[in-house]
């Protein structure tokens, strides 16, 4: 069974805060993914990599960077935390192959005050 | 770009009632079509996918046929249950880049006992 497991589950911090989003997957996938959800905007793709040290630029990196240290191991930060980016974030994993199936972890709730 | 349009944004309906969310797409390309389901307090999970032109997916007896000629790819299941309630998102992915879902914005279906 797919495994994504996301820390923290919530987090609240102040505007220019800095904040790590961690996720962790035990699928051996090589693709991971960070999206954030929003009411009438549906799950919006952040960054994405398909590897150990690979990043991709995904539809709103603005104000987010990440880092993929390991194959089981994806951060989102967020090093000047705005209002804005108050979200429930997701992690996602998934295989090589063209249209593999995408499995998502619980979600973290960021609120930036 | 692509796009996914789901223009409903809340489904209500009663047990063992028929569902039918729409969904219309918009890509260059042959995508595949997917449907996936998120559960309160859960991330989304894959609920079916197609590949080819005018299949049909089925799963959990629900079903959606990728219909190229009128580039929809609308989901429905005859008999819901309240168990059913949740947030059910249209996705593609364009055959020219690989894992990249492009989401919907969701539709929410709460299934009254």
């Amino acid at each position: 069974e797919a495994a994504v497991t996301q820390s923290p589950r919530n987090k609240v911090t102040v505007t220019g805060g800095n904040v790590t989003l961690s996720c962790r997957q035990t699928n051996s996938h090589n693709y991971m993914y960070w999206y954030r959800q929003d009411t009438g905007h549906g799950l919006r793709l952040i960054h994405y990599s398909y590897g150990a040290g690979n990043l991709q630029i995904g539809d709103v990196p603005d104000g987010y960077k990440a880092t993929r240290t390991t194959q089981e191991d994806f951060f989102l930060l967020l090093e000047l935390a705005s209002p804005s980016q108050t979200s429930l974030y997701f992690c996602a994993s998934s295989d090589w192959t063209g249209v593999a199936e995408q499995f998502f972890g619980p979600g973290t709730r960021l609120t930036v005050l | 770009g692509d796009s996914v349009t789901q223009k409903q944004g809340q489904v209500t309906l009663s047990e063992d009632d028929f569902l039918f969310i729409n969904c219309t797409y918009s890509t260059t390309t042959y995508p595949t079509l997917f449907w996936y389901v998120q559960y309160p307090g859960q991330g989304p999970q894959l609920l079916l996918k197609v590949t080819t032109a005018n299949n049909k997916g089925i799963s959990r007896g629900f079903e959606a046929t990728y219909d190229k000629g009128t580039t929809s790819f609308h989901l429905q299941k005859a008999s819901v249950q309240e168990s059913d309630s949740a947030v059910y998102f249209c996705a593609l992915v364009p055959n020219s880049a690989g894992n990249k879902l492009t989401f919907g914005i969701g539709t929410r279906v709460l299934v009254r006992p």
